[in-house]
């Protein structure tokens, strides 16, 4: 079965540092979107991207985070200046359509962010 | 924001008996409901899902119930299996918002022989 692919499993980098986040979503999915948990909270919804732009963004998702899809097949979430409070658990998951109704969100394993 | 609440953290049921996990939710706007499955060092994999215009909706072992006056939702699994224990995480989708799923803090399930 297809998967969405997520690399690497575990990033550490320090304070103020830039770190890119890398995604390769399934292959017939239009729908792209990142998700992060941090240690003991809820999953909790950062970006959805469509066609090239993001089509929705939460309040979490402020100028130092950035998505891009390079090319045909990663699509990839930009830190640009880290902060402690982002060490959290990055999930990036996809769907074939933009509707829940019948397009389940897929879910990689995620990249455990370690901001020290 | 605590628009979807799974109140119990844990729950342990023994093995070939009824686990019931549940969900509760206060945004009237929701409209689509899920369930996901996680282990640790994963990410969550779809389980079932339900919509408000329907109570029930079953797959398998698993059934999930809607109670949209109360705004609950509950998942069965029967019989319960070693291989169902796992974070359990209830989401909803609002009316018109297809694309973002709001998550619950998870229940922890263990399934014992």
């Amino acid at each position: 079965e297809p998967e969405v692919t997520q690399t690497p499993s575990h990033q550490v980098t320090q304070m103020g540092q830039e770190v890119i986040l890398r995604c390769v979503p399934i292959s017939n999915h239009l729908y792209f979107y990142w998700y992060r948990q941090i240690l003991g909270q809820k999953v909790e919804f950062l970006v959805s991207f469509y066609n090239n732009e993001i089509s929705e963004k939460s309040e979490i998702f402020d100028d130092q985070f950035s998505v891009e899809r390079p090319d045909g097949s990663n699509f990839t979430l930009k830190i640009r200046s880290t902060k402690l409070e982002d060490s959290a658990m990055y999930f990036c998951a996809s769907r074939r359509t933009g509707s829940s109704y019948n397009s389940p969100l897929h879910f990689g394993n995620g990249t455990r962010l370690t901001v020290t | 924001d605590q628009q979807v609440k799974q109140n119990s953290p844990s729950l342990s049921v023994q093995e070939g008996r009824i686990s019931i996990l549940n969900c509760d939710y206060t945004n009237s706007m929701f409209d689509y409901f899920l369930w996901y499955k996680k282990y640790p060092a994963e990410g969550p994999t779809f389980l079932i899902s339900i919509s408000s215009i329907k109570d029930k909706n079953e797959d398998g072992r698993f059934t999930v119930f809607l109670n949209k006056s109360a705004k609950h939702l509950s998942l069965h699994i029967v019989p319960s299996q070693p291989g169902d224990s796992a974070g359990y995480f209830c989401a909803a989708v609002p009316t018109g918002t297809a694309s973002k799923l709001t998550f619950g803090t998870g229940t922890r399930l263990q399934v014992t022989l």
